[in-house]
């Protein structure tokens, strides 16, 4: 049983299109988010959500929507792809809102190639 | 602003020796401090962490060991094992924030 899925695992578009990344978690967690690993290496923070409320927004592009139809799904939506957006996304989940010290439990990662 | 810096990309380790990883932080406020590990086409996954009221946690073969006067944190693995290879994330909070700030990652690489 997988604790946080993401689908796809790998996505490959081209510059312009609209994409989205969809993120489930079983474990009963309250709280979600969405991490960007860029090409540096860096894992930062994107969003988070805790019963569906925005709690964490980082300065993303507004290109970037986050949608939470119910507390075990996080979709991330990209529209007007650039190729900076290329990198590879990670949800991940926790139990509590505090999401800093509660521990959080990582999905596999969605790479995404903008050509 | 990297504000948890980890120097060493990489680092090699004979199997059965100690590895240390390293990594500074500038932000004096951060409270609380994790690792996390990461396998190839695996998300992270926790490993260890600890508050800054103490200057050293132990769980098992992981050591977390912090020195708030340097604004350093290192952990240590004893002893090294294959399935350690592995990427590892410092990151560190703040109890007022809700986010946790990512180093670079150091990958281990254990040696036969």
């Amino acid at each position: 049983d997988t604790a946080v899925s993401q689908t796809p695992k790998y996505l490959v578009t081209q510059m312009g299109n609209d994409k989205s990344i969809k993120c489930e978690q079983n474990l009963g967690h309250d709280t979600m988010y969405w991490y960007k690993q860029d090409s540096k290496k860096f894992l930062k923070i994107m969003f988070s959500y805790n019963n569906k409320e925005l709690i964490i927004n980082e300065t993303v592009p507004n290109r970037f929507s986050p949608k939470s139809p119910d507390k075990a799904h996080l979709n991330l939506h990209i529209n007007s792809l650039e190729l900076g957006d290329s990198a590879v996304y990670f949800c991940a989940s926790s139990q509590g809102k505090r999401g800093n010290t509660d521990t959080q439990y990582f999905g596999p990662g969605t790479r995404l190639t903008v050509l | 602003d990297q504000q948890v810096k980890q120097n060493s990309p990489s680092l090699s380790v004979q199997e059965g020796r100690i590895s240390i990883l390293n990594c500074d932080y500038t932000n004096s406020m951060f409270d609380y401090f994790l690792w996390y590990k990461k396998y190839p086409a695996e998300g992270p996954t926790f490993l260890i962490s600890i508050s800054s009221i103490k200057d050293k946690n132990e769980d098992g073969r992981f050591t977390v060991f912090l020195n708030k006067s340097a604004k350093h944190l290192s952990l240590h693995i004893v002893p090294s094992q294959p399935g350690d290879s592995a990427v590892y994330f410092c990151a560190a909070t703040m109890n007022r924030d809700d986010k946790i700030i990512f180093g670079k990652g150091t990958r281990l690489h254990i040696l036969p």
